[in-house]
């Protein structure tokens, strides 16, 4: 699976957009772009993922760009209950064993 | 719908002795994974079933871990004998299939090795 990429922490007002990048450089054309998030205390739990169009859900927005080598994860009104480890993980479900490889992540702190 | 269960979801042991850890997957879920995180790091995958085989365990330190899944349902991951560096959080985790877009996490046991 490719490598990715984050800032280690970043800080945010709260009522405000959140935006988090990731850099995977070496991404191939069948691997997927996954967000997952960790809060205190908790596992890991599923965002958003995508391959080469923007997604949307309910929780957040995945922009990828056109060369596929970075993507941004946005929290449109972040709130402070979003404070969490963000990962984000590059992989291809479609290959044998289809693991999720984590990274170091990027610390959000939602502050008021 | 209940989600990944995990227990205990504390364990303190004594450095060389053994401990073990229960996962019960979401109903229906084939795929099931352990993952080791350290304090400050991300997870880190120790094993997958695939039903009650094993698809992956090249990370699983086998001289000292084992893990098992007997009729595809729950798992076990046990340590036998505990090392202080295996202290950290044991998660668990589950899929419909290998090739799902979304694993579903249990909360994990916090394990300390003093």
């Amino acid at each position: 699976d490719a490598k990715t990429t984050q800032p280690t922490s970043m800080d945010c007002a709260e009522g405000r957009a959140a935006n988090l990048p990731c850099n995977h450089s070496t991404i191939s054309g069948n691997e997927y772009v996954y967000w997952y998030r960790q809060i205190h205390s908790q596992g890991p739990q599923y965002i958003i993922h995508g391959l080469k169009n923007n997604e949307t859900n309910e929780m957040a927005s995945l922009i990828i760009t056109e060369d596929r080598k970075s993507s941004t994860l946005i929290l449109p009104h972040a709130t402070l209950r979003d404070t969490a480890v963000y990962y984000c993980i590059v992989r291809a479900p479609l290959r044998a064993g289809n693991m999720l490889t984590f990274g170091g992540g990027t610390r959000l702190m939602v502050k008021p | 719908e209940a989600g990944v269960a995990q227990s205990p979801r504390y364990k303190i042991i004594e450095k060389r002795q053994s401990v073990a850890f229960w996962c019960n997957p979401i109903s229906g879920h084939a795929t099931l994974y352990w993952y080791q995180q350290i304090l400050g790091q991300g997870p880190k995958l120790l094993i997958q079933f695939q039903n009650n085989g094993v698809v992956d365990d090249s990370q699983l330190p086998k001289d000292r871990f084992s893990a098992e899944r007997l009729k595809g349902v729950d798992s076990t991951l046990k340590i036998q004998p505990a090392k202080l560096e295996d202290s950290a959080v044991y998660l668990c985790a589950s899929s419909p299939g290998p090739q799902n877009t979304e694993a579903f996490f249990g909360q994990g046991t916090r394990l300390t090795v003093v």
